[in-house]
């Protein structure tokens, strides 16, 4: 069966960087696009970033555009979201998602918390 | 992108009828038939229920089913389980290659 499952999240301060991994099995990897989207506390849904399955595009919402990076080793069946000048806004559990059709999220993980604090 | 617009909570007694509404705008839920549902049970993996509006992933009953007119969609769950108590969330396309979501729904069963 499908399983997503992220790791690397943790307390980070203010301005620092972490790298979040998904490890992927139960399906064909490398055919399938990949999201993050994040959930902070008491709050709802924000899809993060997008990538193709060959990697060759990527989307990032407004909101972390130009300091997160989504990145894929097909090889390895794992996803990387490079998070850099964290915010603590950014404080979330970010989830892993499976793409279909560039239209909606198949499958989920079950996250992982992102706290930035000082 | 500015979220689309759902009840913050809603509420029914087993075996009635809800409908959770999601409002958008011209540049997403009206313009494209690609709405989706999400069930959350807190501290779970949000699980998918309704997908391009209306359609149902295999093994989600049929006692789900999704909607569109306008800017506005809607997911109704008709008899209500005990169960089916979650958070609800809708998406849509919004512009290229980004998505948007509802503010989530609480959906209590009484």
């Amino acid at each position: 069966q499908v399983q997503l499952v992220e790791s690397g999240g943790g307390v980070v301060q203010p301005g620092r960087s972490l790298r979040l991994s998904c490890a992927a099995s139960g399906f064909t990897f490398r055919n399938y696009g990949m999201h993050w989207v994040r959930q902070a506390p008491g709050k709802g849904l924000e899809w993060v970033a997008v990538i193709w399955y060959d990697g060759s595009n990527k989307y990032y919402a407004d909101s972390v555009k130009g300091r997160f990076t989504f990145s894929r080793d097909n090889s390895k069946n794992t996803l990387y979201l490079q998070m850099n000048s964290l915010w603590a806004e950014d404080t979330a559990v970010y989830y892993c998602v499976r793409d279909r059709s560039v239209h909606y999220f198949d499958f989920w993980g079950q996250g992982t918390l992102v706290t930035v604090s000082s | 992108q500015s979220a689309l617009t759902q009840p913050r909570s809603v509420s029914g007694s087993p075996g009635q009828s809800v409908t959770i509404s999601c409002t958008g705008t011209s540049s997403d839920v009206d313009d494209y038939n690609f709405v989706s549902w999400y069930q959350h049970h807190p501290g779970k993996a949000p699980k998918l229920m309704i997908y391009d509006v209306n359609k149902r992933p295999s093994g989600v009953p049929d006692r789900f089913s999704g909607s569109k007119s306008g800017n506005t969609a809607s997911l109704t769950i008709s008899g209500l389980l005990a169960e089916d108590e979650a958070d609800y969330y809708c998406c849509s396309n919004a512009a290229t290659y980004t998505w948007v979501f509802g503010g989530g729904t609480k959906l209590t069963v009484l």
